[in-house]
């Protein structure tokens, strides 16, 4: 059974277009994140949400909304896609007191 | 601001080697320090974890030191074998920053048969 799973897996579009991304955990944990892996590999964390509730905003563009309609559950839209949002993009959750994430397989977004 | 760095961007071993993979960081309020391991294709997976009143903690066939004093972090593999070529990062939290793990540049390990 996948702890942490995210789809879909690959995800191309145009500029303009609006897309999400789901994942979903089962792994018990009231911490959730989606984090963003640049071309250089360089992951950054974008939103924490914890028992459905925002937690961390890490000044990512309005056009990036998530959405968690439970605690085993956070989505991602993305509207008016850009060019620079090509990435892939890696859904977390944590549940103990240390902090350790556990990471989805991750969704390779590719904007034209 | 918080950052995580690592001084080697690609490391390249022979199989049976000992790798070590360094990473230096600036927030002197990280309590808690993660490697993962990232295979291509995959998420970040955890490779081991240390938190700041220690200065060593040994896992199979890896260990982490940390030292507090010049903020720096390590990873060693002993014996390298090829399954372990991969992206290793290595992460930090501070004590009121909510889970969240800032993560380091990434470092590229090969390992050669």
């Amino acid at each position: 059974d996948t702890a942490v799973s995210q789809t879909p897996k690959y995800l191309v579009t145009q500029m303009g277009n609006d897309k999400s991304i789901k994942c979903e955990q089962n792994l018990g944990h009231d911490t959730m994140y989606w984090y963003k892996q640049d071309s250089k590999k360089f992951l950054k964390i974008m939103f924490s949400y914890n028992n459905k509730e925002l937690i961390i905003n890490e000044t990512v563009p309005n056009r990036f909304s998530p959405k968690s309609p439970d605690k085993a559950h956070l989505n991602l839209h993305i509207n008016s896609l850009e060019l620079g949002d090509s990435a892939v993009y890696f859904c977390a959750s944590s549940g103990g007191t240390d902090g350790r994430l556990f990471f989805g397989s991750g969704t390779q977004l590719s904007v034209l | 601001g918080e950052s995580v760095g690592l001084h080697l961007p690609t490391l390249s071993v022979q199989e049976g080697d000992n790798s070590i993979i360094n990473c230096a960081y600036s927030n002197s309020a990280s309590d808690y320090f993660i490697w993962y391991k990232q295979e291509s294709g995959k998420g970040p997976q955890f490779i081991i974890d240390i938190r700041s009143n220690m200065d060593k903690r040994q896992g199979q066939r890896v260990t982490v030191l940390l030292n507090k004093t010049v903020k720096h972090l390590s990873l060693q593999i002993a014996a390298t074998q090829p399954g372990d070529s991969a992206v290793y990062f290595c992460a930090e939290k501070g004590t009121t920053s909510y889970g969240k793990l800032t993560f380091g540049q990434g470092t590229i390990l090969t390992v050669h048969p």
